[in-house]
């Protein structure tokens, strides 16, 4: 069946470093593909979305490309700040199975000033 | 800017006993769904409502959890008789179709469901 692979966390940087969450799919066909963010204490929030291959998804200076070749949908930020720090998933939906999203394991991400 | 509420945001009950957790998606919303996160797991998908009925429901959704859109405009999960396991984070989430466009779904903040 479709599964999402995240790197695990927790990610601790350091204010401006450099951002990767790797992200890998399995699922036939094209999914839609999406990065949600969860702050703490608080829902789920879309952060970006792509869905069709070499999209990129962009939002608050993040960004991912919708890699059909390597099935991945890495997260990048070049430089994060602390209140970045949060939970990332990772997620594909196919929308002829009713929309349902499938989710990564969620990586934690810590930006110390 | 429209959003998902969910109430209540904590809610601790007895094992055995029923509890109803209560959602109001987006108002122009069509498709449905609930979804749970065991603390430190990921978020798991539960079910998914459209037309008024369940579209889709996972293994985990079993004779115990039921769904309804009673007035249209709440959408409630219902736990006949919890159990431990249970005890999680449920959201819902709410999309307006199926289509790339459209295929966004949006959260709520979630209920805290604590069994004892």
């Amino acid at each position: 069946g479709d599964s999402v692979t995240q790197m695990e966390g927790p990610v601790t940087l350091s204010e401006e470093a450099f951002l990767t969450i790797n992200c890998t799919y399995t699922a036939t066909g094209y999914p839609s593909l999406f990065w949600y963010v969860q702050y703490p204490g608080e829902g789920l929030q879309l952060l970006l979305k792509a869905t069709k291959a070499d999209d990129k998804g962009s939002n608050k200076g993040f960004e991912a490309t919708y890699r059909k070749e390597t099935t991945s949908f890495h997260l990048e930020k070049g430089s994060v700040q602390v209140s970045d720090s949060a939970v990332y998933f990772c997620a594909l939906s196919r929308n002829n199975q009713g929309g349902k999203l499938i989710f990564g394991q969620g990586t934690e991400l810590s930006v110390k000033p | 800017e429209p959003e998902v509420t969910q109430t209540p945001s904590h809610q601790v009950t007895q094992m055995g006993q029923e509890v109803i957790l209560r959602c109001v998606p987006i108002s122009n919303h069509l498709y449905f769904y609930w979804y749970r996160q065991i603390l430190g797991q990921k978020v798991e998908f539960l079910v998914s409502f459209y037309n008024n009925e369940i579209s889709e429901k996972s293994e985990i959704f079993d004779d115990q959890f039921s769904v309804e859109r009673p007035d249209g405009s709440n959408f409630t999960l219902k736990i006949r008789s919890t159990k431990l396991e249970d005890s999680a984070m449920y959201f819902c989430a709410s999309r307006t179709g199926l289509e790339p466009s459209t295929d966004t779904q949006y959260f709520g903040p979630g209920t805290r469901l604590t069994v004892l």
